[in-house]
């Protein structure tokens, strides 16, 4: 079946650094990828929705200079928190898909901690 | 607006026990219904995926179903498990445009022993 991996799964960083975040799928083409946030005991939150090789289409709210989305190749995805705070800190998701097997199929996450 | 409810919002049961979770949804035009497991601190794993056509599909202990016309899905599960404490979330994607799912805001479960 459809396998996303997500790297790396636990990072913790100092203010105002940056962080990347890599979402790969393994064994399909992802036409299409989403970016979600997910605060504890809430639901996932979409961030921005990537399609390869277009600009990433974000949510209101969402700052695109902060939240740097690369969505280069079908297979990989990347997500760049710039300038990272304390309040950035966060569960963050990454799912892939074509539309064509209605599969968005998740990521294991990454737990970002800002200190 | 698209929305998906959830119920109930947390749920206790004992482990040996069936229960079931309800999902009731506005999406349309609709394209499919997907019900995840997310256990804390990981990505949601998918259970079923239903299209307009389906009613029910199960997978293992999990069962789900779906009524296109009142726009209603459930998700039972059958002789729970300590496992199975998770939180489940139910996914609608519509057809066409740009297919963005609208998650609920999940089912916490918990199976005591």
């Amino acid at each position: 079946g459809a396998v996303v991996s997500q790297h790396p799964s636990r990072v913790i960083c100092k203010s105002g650094t940056s962080v990347k975040i890599e979402c790969r799928s393994l064994d399909f083409q992802a036409t299409t990828m989403f970016w979600y946030r997910q605060f504890p005991k809430q639901s996932l939150m979409l961030m921005a929705t990537s399609n390869e090789g277009s600009k990433a289409t974000y949510e209101q709210g969402v700052e695109k200079d902060k939240f740097l989305i690369n969505h280069a190749s079908l297979t990989l995805s990347t997500l760049t928190v710039t300038s990272a705070h304390p309040e950035d800190s966060s569960f963050y998701i990454c799912s892939a898909g074509s539309v064509r097997n209605y599969g968005y199929t998740f990521g294991s996450g990454t737990r970002l901690t800002v200190v | 607006k698209n929305q998906v409810e959830q119920s109930p919002q947390s749920l206790i049961i004992l482990e040996g026990k069936n229960c079931t979770l309800q999902c009731n949804y506005t999406v349309s035009p609709f394209s499919n219904l997907r019900w995840y497991k997310q256990d804390t601190g990981r990505g949601p794993v998918s259970l079923t995926i239903m299209t307009f056509s389906e009613n029910t599909k199960s997978n293992g202990r999990y069962t789900a179903t779906l009524d296109a016309d009142t726009k209603q899905s459930s998700l039972h599960i059958t002789a729970s498990q300590l496992s199975d404490s998770a939180s489940y979330i139910c996914v609608v994607s519509p057809s066409g445009g740009s297919y963005i799912p609208t998650f609920g805001r999940g089912t916490s479960l918990i199976v005591h022993p």
